[in-house]
């Protein structure tokens, strides 16, 4: 079955340490996302990619980076400039075509839970 | 950005209809209503989406008005494992598919 493999599922960083956190479609989309998610607070986008090696920033980019090397993976760094990493962070992807598929939005995956120790 | 508003909270009794409201008011022509559910811990679930027209699949139900300004997620027998905080999203146009979450009505089912 076709879907989004987030891992891992839950990361323990330390101060200081970037890590990454991996995401893995085999749906054939387009475009990819990253979230976080904050507890009891809504989704705040941190970065997209609507094609490879082509990448933008979302609403709360500062302190993580992201690359595109190919379509079916979009990992995403948490860099020791983010100052309060700790988080659920969601990869989502959609089909940015034309067709019906498209306007499905989103396939999310399972998340990761980053906690700076 | 068309955004939207959700009621923070509702409680459902188990088998009844949970009607979940959204009001949209700024959405434009072009403009989808999306429904997405959230499992504690887990990515977001789409459940439905709609122009226009009155949608209805194996999930739910959704209803929009005529003006298009609001519309309602029917969950028609509700169950304990439909306790989730639900999402109604406009999607926004032209922006690379980007959907912009806001904080949901979360429903607990109660038995």
């Amino acid at each position: 079955d076709g879907g989004i493999t987030q891992s891992p599922k839950y990361l323990f960083r330390k101060e200081g340490q970037n890590v990454t956190l991996s995401c893995e479609q085999n749906l054939n989309h387009d475009a990819m996302y990253w979230y976080r998610q904050d507890p009891g607070q809504g989704l705040r986008l941190i970065y997209y990619s609507q094609i490879v090696n082509d990448f933008q920033k979302g609403d709360i980019a500062e302190g993580y980076s992201v690359s595109r090397e190919k379509k079916e993976s979009f990992p995403l760094t948490v860099t020791s400039a983010q100052k309060n990493p700790t988080a659920f962070y969601l990869c989502a992807s959609t089909d940015r075509g034309r067709g019906r598929a498209s306007l499905y939005g989103y396939t999310f995956g399972s998340g990761t839970r980053l906690t700076v120790v | 950005d068309a955004k939207t508003t959700q009621p923070p909270s509702m409680d459902c009794a188990e088998g009844r209809a949970a009607n979940l409201p959204c009001n949209h008011s700024t959405i434009s022509g072009n403009e989808y209503v999306y429904w997405y559910r959230q499992i504690h811990s887990q990515g977001p679930q789409y459940i439905i989406h709609g122009l226009k027209n009155n949608e209805t699949n194996e999930m739910a139900s959704l209803i929009i008005t005529e003006d298009r300004k609001s519309s309602t997620l029917i969950l028609p027998h509700a169950t304990l494992r439909d306790t989730a905080v639900y999402y109604c999203i406009v999607r926004v146009p032209n922006t690379g598919n980007q959907f912009y979450f806001g904080t949901g009505t979360s429903l607990t089912v109660i038995p």
